[in-house]
């Protein structure tokens, strides 16, 4: 069955630093992989996704991923955040035909230091 | 982009009582729909898979009767929790997605208080 993990419950960066989150997958063939951002009390935000192709992928605001399909990784970055970057950041696996379900990481919640 | 209006946004009932959630999608078709129940800072967990016309599919543990969704209409989908209980007091968010299309749109959640 497919998982996903985060390995970071909470992230602290002063603003204007470089941020990676970290996501690791499980699932058997290659899968859909997608990072969400989600304000507090609100849905959620896609930032980018990765289904075939170039392995770096760029998203919104700045954010880009890359798939490691070696380490099973899809590592979220950004070179330089900015205060209104702090949110919950989830990385999810989407797999299926036709209907995807989605499993989802626990999240990252990201603080951002003025 | 995709648009999924999620309605209400917060709604505090009385224990017992039965809540109707909406998720409408409002300029696309949405073939399925997901219901995730989320609760503090928790992730979100998939509840059900609707598909228009057919019943929903639910996943281990979601209790279906208390749990009761349709997706009568390309457009819309409605969760309702029947005889809610506190514990049922959670943040509920649904998403929408095109057959063949991998891409999901999510409503903006409804924050459920039961009392």
């Amino acid at each position: 069955a497919q998982s996903v993990t985060q390995p970071d419950i909470h992230i602290t960066v002063s603003e204007g630093a470089s941020l990676e989150l970290r996501c690791n997958y499980s699932y058997g063939a290659t899968p859909y992989l997608f990072w969400y951002v989600q304000s507090p009390g609100q849905g959620l935000q896609l930032l980018l996704k990765y289904f075939s192709g170039d392995t770096l992928v760029q998203g919104i605001k700045g954010f880009e991923a890359e798939f490691k399909r070696s380490q099973s990784s899809f590592n979220l970055r950004k070179p330089s955040v900015h205060w209104s970057d702090a949110a919950e950041y989830f990385c999810a696996v989407g797999a299926g035909s036709g209907t995807y379900k989605y499993i989802f990481g626990t999240g990252t919640r990201l603080k951002v230091l003025a | 982009g995709a648009v999924v209006s999620q309605h209400p946004s917060w709604v505090i009932c009385k224990s017992g009582t039965s809540v109707k959630i909406e998720c409408r999608s409002l300029d696309f078709q949405a073939t399925t729909m997901f219901w995730y129940r989320q609760f503090p800072k928790q992730s979100l967990m998939l509840m059900a898979t609707s598909n228009e016309g057919s019943k929903a599919t639910y996943e281990q543990g979601v209790e279906k009767d208390k749990f009761l969704i349709n997706h009568a209409s390309l457009t819309l989908s409605t969760l309702t929790v029947t005889s809610a209980h506190p514990e049922d007091s959670s943040f509920y968010i649904c998403s929408a997605q095109v057959v063949g299309d991998e891409k999901l749109f999510f409503g903006s959640g409804t924050q459920l208080s039961v009392l």
